[in-house]
């Protein structure tokens, strides 16, 4: 296992309302990756996060939005929720600037939008 | 967006064959990862072939590239009924982000 964890595991939300989803990067990691990952589909990326500035953005609307604290982990941002918002949604942690570009995911959150 | 669309989408074997999988690619890429995905949890990074490697081995695992065809293969050797996953190739795209962009996978069964 790698050591990123994320909370919660499962979260069942309103079409409406707003979530806060968290990640944990492993130890010595400054980079925090976030990817939705619809049924039966592969992740797709929706931002990163490298010493707590946004570095990249995948084709998500504004109301995906993030944070990154000062001991590097991470928060992921959903206002406003829509039924398609529904997904596992992983965080991966990865070290900014080598040459090695493993990322190490995290067990992910189930997100349900009713 | 998809970048990389794996072959075949599902895939059935008996425990002890060999199991190929495929992977297309669209743009021009630093590197090539395969990622194994259990019952829609966590994916776990099984190896990293840079784009100029052309083959690359890890236990029972080999990975091949060839990116004058933009494809990428991987062979996972004497299969075990643990083997049963999701299987995703992803390519890095080193513009800004450290992002990797995901196929939609190769759901693999291997049976008793």
């Amino acid at each position: 296992e790698t050591g990123v964890t994320q909370s919660p595991t499962h979260l069942i939300k309103t079409r409406g309302q707003q979530v806060t989803l968290r990640c944990s990067s492993q130890s010595g990691h400054n980079t925090v990756s976030w990817y939705q990952q619809a049924l039966g589909q592969g992740p797709q990326f929706i931002f990163q996060y490298y010493r707590e500035e946004e570095n990249g953005r995948g084709n998500f609307p504004p109301r995906f939005s993030g944070l990154q604290f000062p001991n590097y982990s991470s928060e992921l941002n959903v206002n406003a929720l829509e039924l398609d918002d529904s997904a596992l949604y992983l965080c991966a942690s990865s070290l900014g600037g080598t040459a090695t570009l493993e990322q190490f995911f995290g067990p992910g959150t189930r997100l349900t939008v009713l | 967006s998809q970048q990389g669309e794996e072959d075949p989408q599902a895939l059935s074997i008996q425990e002890g064959e060999n199991a190929t999988m495929n992977c297309s690619y669209k743009t021009s890429i630093n590197n090539l990862q395969w990622y194994r995905q259990n019952s829609g949890r966590g994916l776990v990074h099984l190896i990293l072939i840079r784009s100029n490697e052309r083959e690359k081995h890890s236990g029972r695992l080999r990975v091949t590239l060839d990116t004058s065809k933009k494809s990428s293969s991987l062979l996972i050797t004497a299969s075990r009924a643990a083997d049963t996953a999701s299987y995703f190739c992803a390519t890095y795209e080193i513009q800004g982000a450290q992002k990797l962009v995901f196929g939609q996978g190769t759901r693999l069964t291997i049976n008793p």
